[in-house]
């Protein structure tokens, strides 16, 4: 199964402030996914990121808030842009490998905005 | 559309009882269907799948999970709960390989020793 990393692992951040998340894997995919978990609830897509392609933006979210990049197979990143308090959430990236239909997530990173 | 309902926020169970959480799916091609856990403050882990085949899927740590099409169902069980069981459940729903899951609200599990 793919192995899949996060940095941060946590932060946190003053309101108006941006922080970039970083997700990288151990294998090559194509399509990445970015999560969000807020505060005792479920997980909630926010985008779907396939590299040398624009990421692809769920309803709700848009990309001046949630810049996305995937400059390669391995890696891309979430920025949380402008943040406010209601931010402040679980970021989970995830991955599907192909040729088993799984998906796998990151650790996630646990983001606090004061 | 995809769509998961999770019976009960909230499962309690006695350490050597029956584990039962409930899912229910809605969607309008045959469904791929996961159960994930979590435990306090870490990410998901994947406990089973259905994608096709057979339709009791058995998964890690002692659960399964029988794909009832009739009843648009995917109930996840254990025999016999365990302390360490205590965690978040997480039913998911995506109609193929390579698209985003449809979660649903999640069920707490507690193990009362």
């Amino acid at each position: 199964s793919a192995v899949i990393s996060q940095k941060p692992s946590r932060d946190i951040c003053q309101r108006g402030t941006s922080l970039t998340i970083q997700c990288q894997v151990d294998s090559q995919v194509t399509m990445m996914f970015w999560y969000r978990q807020q505060p005792g609830q479920s997980l909630t897509l926010i985008a779907t990121a396939n590299q040398g392609s624009e990421a692809t933006y769920e309803s709700g979210f848009v990309i001046d808030k949630f810049p996305i990049s995937r400059p390669n197979l391995t890696f891309s990143t979430l920025t949380v842009s402008n943040m406010s308090p209601e931010d402040s959430s679980i970021y989970l990236c995830s991955v599907d490998e192909g040729n088993t239909n799984e998906q796998f997530f990151g650790p996630g990173t646990r983001l606090t905005v004061l | 559309a995809q769509s998961v309902t999770q019976l009960g926020s909230h499962v309690s169970v006695s350490e050597g009882a029956l584990v039962l959480l409930r899912c229910n799916y809605s969607s309008s091609v045959p469904p791929y269907l996961f159960w994930y856990v979590q435990y306090p403050n870490q990410g998901l882990q994947l406990l089973l799948k259905y994608t096709t085949g057979a339709t009791l899927v058995k998964g890690i740590n002692g659960f399964e999970a029988e794909f009832k099409k009739s009843e648009t169902s995917f109930h996840l069980t254990k025999p016999s709960a365990h302390m360490s069981d205590a965690a978040e459940y997480f039913c998911a729903v995506t109609p193929s390989g390579n698209t985003p899951l449809v979660f649903g609200k999640g069920t707490r599990l507690s193990v009362i020793a």
